[in-house]
């Protein structure tokens, strides 16, 4: 069945340095590709996303990649800063209009 | 504009009882999705109803059901809980449904503990 794998479940980054968090996906026809940001006790964010069309998206601080043919995309934090200690969650939204959630990556960022 | 509410936000339940949880979309949104939410599991897609009709389902038993009514606002029911439905329940609204353009957002959750 549809599924996304994400790595890794737990990132511990120096504050100001990179994290990169990968999903990869099993439905090629997947086409539309969340990533939420859910802090302790809160409610899920969506923080940035991108579709099939298109390789790299980039909004501030935060960019995703995709790579249709290999069927992965990754989340790259740069800079990071103590507030963007949470869990992250990618998705994908599969040919068939389910979307699947990748079982999440806890970042924490070391002062 | 109201952000998406969640009605209980704490439920604690027995085993074989049955639950029902509400969630109130933004204004305008027609489309709720609902998702389940476990240490183990991650978050995992139960339903989503759009206009009153369900129009996808993920892979859960015919234990877990939901509808919407003609104001958007959605119920979802647990019938003959289990522990294992022990969860953090979460709706999310948007415009149209799953897509580039129809941003999701998340209600705040109930936690259901089932004993």
């Amino acid at each position: 069945g549809e599924n996304v794998e994400q790595h890794p479940s737990t990132l511990s980054v120096q504050e100001g340095d990179s994290a990169v968090i990968k999903c990869t996906y099993s439905d090629s026809a997947s086409n539309y590709f969340p990533w939420y940001k859910q802090e302790l006790g809160k409610r899920p964010q969506l923080i940035i996303d991108i579709r099939s069309n298109v390789g790299e998206k980039k909004d501030q601080r935060i960019a995703v990649t995709l790579n249709k043919t290999a069927k992965h995309f990754s989340l790259h934090i740069t800079e990071t800063q103590p507030e963007d200690s949470a869990v992250y969650f990618c998705a994908a939204l599969s040919s068939a209009s389910k979307i699947i959630f990748g079982s999440g990556t806890r970042l924490s960022i070391r002062p | 504009k109201a952000g998406v509410t969640q009605t209980p936000r704490y439920l604690i339940k027995t085993r074989g009882q049955q639950v029902t949880l509400s969630c109130s979309p933004i204004s305008g949104h027609r489309s709720v999705s609902w998702y389940q939410q476990t240490p183990g599991q991650g978050l995992q897609f139960l339903f989503e109803y759009f206009s009153e009709t369900q129009r996808n389902k993920g892979n859960f038993p015919g234990r877990f059901s939901g509808r919407q009514f003609s104001n958007s606002r959605s119920e979802m029911n647990v019938s003959t809980l289990e522990l294992g439905d022990s969860a953090l329940y979460l709706c999310a609204s948007s415009l149209g449904g799953w897509g580039a353009y129809n941003e999701q957002f998340f209600g705040p959750g109930t936690r259901l503990t089932v004993l």
